[in-house]
């Protein structure tokens, strides 16, 4: 069964640094990997896909990075903001059998972002 | 924009009544989703379904049902809800896995309490 898993599970740095939240997922077997961002009480939002065959997907100061081969996915936040404090999940999409099209999403990593 | 609407944001039920949690997407996506989320255990997978009048059991289906008459609706049902079922419920739809543009859209949540 696939396996999600994110490092850290929270992180609090001040104003301004540039930072890289790691996932890790044990099946190479993946059709894409999205990576979503929760405010506390709400719905996910979502902030970059990348599919398996794509190395990179960057939008703003946010640029994820996909090793399928190596099972690991980075989310590097350029110049953080106090408003990028969130929780932020990454999600594997399963291409093959009877788990084809299923998401696994690891338990997150809690920003902190103080001014 | 894609619409992901769930049509309770508070609910508050009692022990052994019957829950209707709604949700309806707006943009003809195959695949929604039904998750529960609790603290320090992430999002589970409750049950999914691959296209109208088709689903598939996730990793937590029991005391719940669903129902996808309709591809834009996706409904769970809990048959005689109990207080263990208190919880964030949380929809999420995209298109088939093998689709252009086949990101996961998220609905605002549910947030369910059972007395």
């Amino acid at each position: 069964k696939q396996e999600v898993t994110q490092i850290p599970a929270a992180l609090s740095v001040p104003e301004g640094e540039n930072l890289v939240l790691n996932c890790s997922f044990t099946d190479s077997a993946i059709y894409n990997l999205q990576w979503f961002r929760q405010d506390p009480g709400k719905g996910l939002t979502s902030l970059l896909l990348i599919q398996s065959s794509q190395r990179e997907q960057t939008s703003g100061r946010l640029n994820a990075s996909l090793d399928k081969s190596s099972g690991r996915s980075t989310l590097y936040i350029a110049a953080s903001q106090p408003g990028d404090s969130a929780t932020y999940l990454c999600a594997v999409r399963a291409d093959r059998g009877s788990t084809l099209g299923r998401l696994y999403f690891g338990r997150g990593t809690q920003l902190t972002v103080w001014p | 924009d894609v619409k992901v609407t769930q049509s309770s944001r508070y609910l508050v039920k009692r022990t052994g009544e019957k829950v209707f949690l709604e949700c309806v997407q707006d943009m003809d996506h195959e695949n929604m989703f039904w998750y529960r989320q609790d603290p320090g255990l992430g999002l589970r997978l409750i049950y999914f379904s691959y296209d109208v009048k088709m689903k598939e059991k996730g990793d937590i289906p029991e005391g719940y049902s669903v129902s996808r008459e309709k591809k834009e609706r996706f409904s769970l049902i809990l048959e005689s809800a109990s207080t263990n079922q208190t919880s964030m419920y949380l929809c999420a739809s995209g298109k088939y896995v093998d689709s252009l543009g086949n990101t996961i859209y998220f609905g605002e949540g549910s947030w369910l309490t059972v007395v």
